[in-house]
């Protein structure tokens, strides 16, 4: 299975300023099968970038995807109060989807 | 497109269960289907996907022989099944439709194992 590891495991960041999530995976993601996801408690996972770099519908673009191979960066540019939460990559290029262990952005 | 679960469960060990997972707004037999475990306070984890249209299954091997994954076609629902519950299944269980890798979720099921 592809291992994906997020760094850092907590981001204590103030609104207003940027966040730059990693994603790293153990070999490389076939074609950049590459999701993003929020979460916030009591809530489902929220789809914020798939294909590596593709916005989903209605996503701010505060929010951009980048990255290939093995290495993949969630940028939130401008953090609002609503941006505070936990944030998931998934690889689904691979026989066996994996998702990262996640990064918690929070209020500093 | 919209994933509809069934409620929340409490259940012993060793009994059985299955939750569903109903489809609405888009061909139901033409796009996969994936579950996902969370937890408590824990990480999202993959556990398999199914396609409606010829129920073919891939199973993450973490989850391979544990459940087991069906549809209903003539009523647009998935299913998850367990024949023999665990007190380390208890989690909150989500299905999700595979669009633009997994764009819409179900609200999750929450599943509690305890004697």
């Amino acid at each position: 299975d592809i291992v994906l590891m997020q760094s850092p495991g907590t981001l204590s960041l103030s609104p207003g300023e940027r966040a730059t999530l990693s994603c790293r995976a153990s070999q490389n993601v076939d074609s950049d099968w590459l999701a993003w996801y929020q979460q916030k408690p009591g809530q489902p996972p929220r789809l914020l970038i798939f294909g590596a770099s593709r916005r989903a519908t209605g996503l701010p673009s505060r929010f951009s995807g980048s990255g290939s191979g093995t290495d993949f960066t969630l940028t939130i540019n401008k953090l609002e109060p609503d941006d505070f939460a936990m944030y998931y990559c998934l690889q689904y290029g691979d026989s066996a989807w994996t998702f990262g262990q996640g990064t918690q952005v929070e209020v500093k | 497109v919209q994933l509809e679960q069934s409620g929340a469960e409490v259940k012993k060990p060793g009994e059985s269960l299955k939750i569903s997972c109903k489809a609405s707004g888009y061909m139901f037999i033409g796009n996969w289907i994936a579950w996902v475990r969370q937890k408590p306070g824990k990480g999202l984890e993959w556990m398999g996907i199914i396609y409606p249209g010829d129920s073919d299954t891939r199973y993450s091997p973490s989850f391979e022989g544990q459940v087991t994954m069906s549809v209903d076609k003539s009523i647009n629902t998935a299913y998850l099944e367990w024949s023999s519950l665990k007190a380390s299944d208890s989690a909150v269980y989500y299905c999700a439709h595979r669009g633009a890798a997994l764009d819409v979720w179900g609200q999750g099921t929450r599943v509690t194992v305890s004697s």
